[in-house]
């Protein structure tokens, strides 16, 4: 099993320039959540799923929109990047929910110009 | 939501002593409470949890105690060794469906 993948490793984006962080997981693992992390913040949940098609928002979604269309994928689109979103993004995923071990990815390292 | 607290931000100790980070937490409602370690440049991995009908759990160098009444919860490692210098986070949930963490402490272990 690969775990919890994540693509790209880094990414530099231009003010206003939209992306996609993609994050996948091989372990049948019906939760799966977005978290960002930056020094002196710890990680902060953006948006997390409880399942195919369910979605919901964390503690700081704004510019961020996600979906669900498979067990295994769970996409982070940035709308309109802004250097506020400059910052260390983490997936990670569950069996069932919050309540259990979180297998986080390797991250994705993002720097808005 | 629910709001955690994490003291120390960093933490020197000298390698064979004791270590100890403390959190607090604010919503009543929450039951598990696990930490996870973060190494330079790697992923966060959880090394400890407890769950709010247990006040104290250990493995091996590790414990970890949970204070309900005053909502607060506390890592402890014993021994340190160099291999323990690393960032941790403590974290809190309510079944809600939301993992709250911490900020972090930067754990040091002097050789």
């Amino acid at each position: 099993n690969a775990g919890v993948t994540q693509t790209p490793k880094f990414q530099v984006l231009k003010t206003g320039q939209s992306m996609t962080l993609q994050c996948a997981q091989d372990m049948n693992h019906e939760y799966m959540s977005w978290y960002r992390q930056d020094p002196g913040m710890g990680l902060r949940l953006i948006h997390y799923s409880v399942g195919a098609g369910i979605t919901d928002q964390g503690e700081v979604p704004n510019g961020y929109n996600v979906s669900r269309s498979t067990t295994e994928d769970f996409p982070l689109r940035l709308l309109s990047a802004a250097p506020s979103q400059t910052s260390v993004y983490f997936c990670a995923s569950s069996p069932s929910g919050p309540l259990e071990t979180q297998y986080f990815g390797p991250g994705t390292r993002l720097l808005v110009l | 939501g629910e709001n955690v607290e994490q003291h120390p931000s960093t933490l020197s100790v000298q390698e064979g002593d004791s270590a100890v980070i403390k959190c607090t937490y604010s919503d009543s409602a929450s039951n598990y409470f696990p930490w996870y370690k973060q190494e330079l440049g790697k992923r966060p991995q959880l090394i400890i949890d407890i769950r709010s009908n247990v006040g104290e759990k250990k493995d091996q160098r590790i414990a970890v105690t949970l204070n309900k009444t005053a909502k607060h919860f506390s890592l402890h490692i014993t021994e340190t060794q160099p291999e323990d210098s690393a960032v941790y986070f403590c974290a809190a949930s309510s079944n809600d469906y939301k993992l709250s963490f911490g900020a972090g402490t930067t754990v040091t272990v002097r050789a």
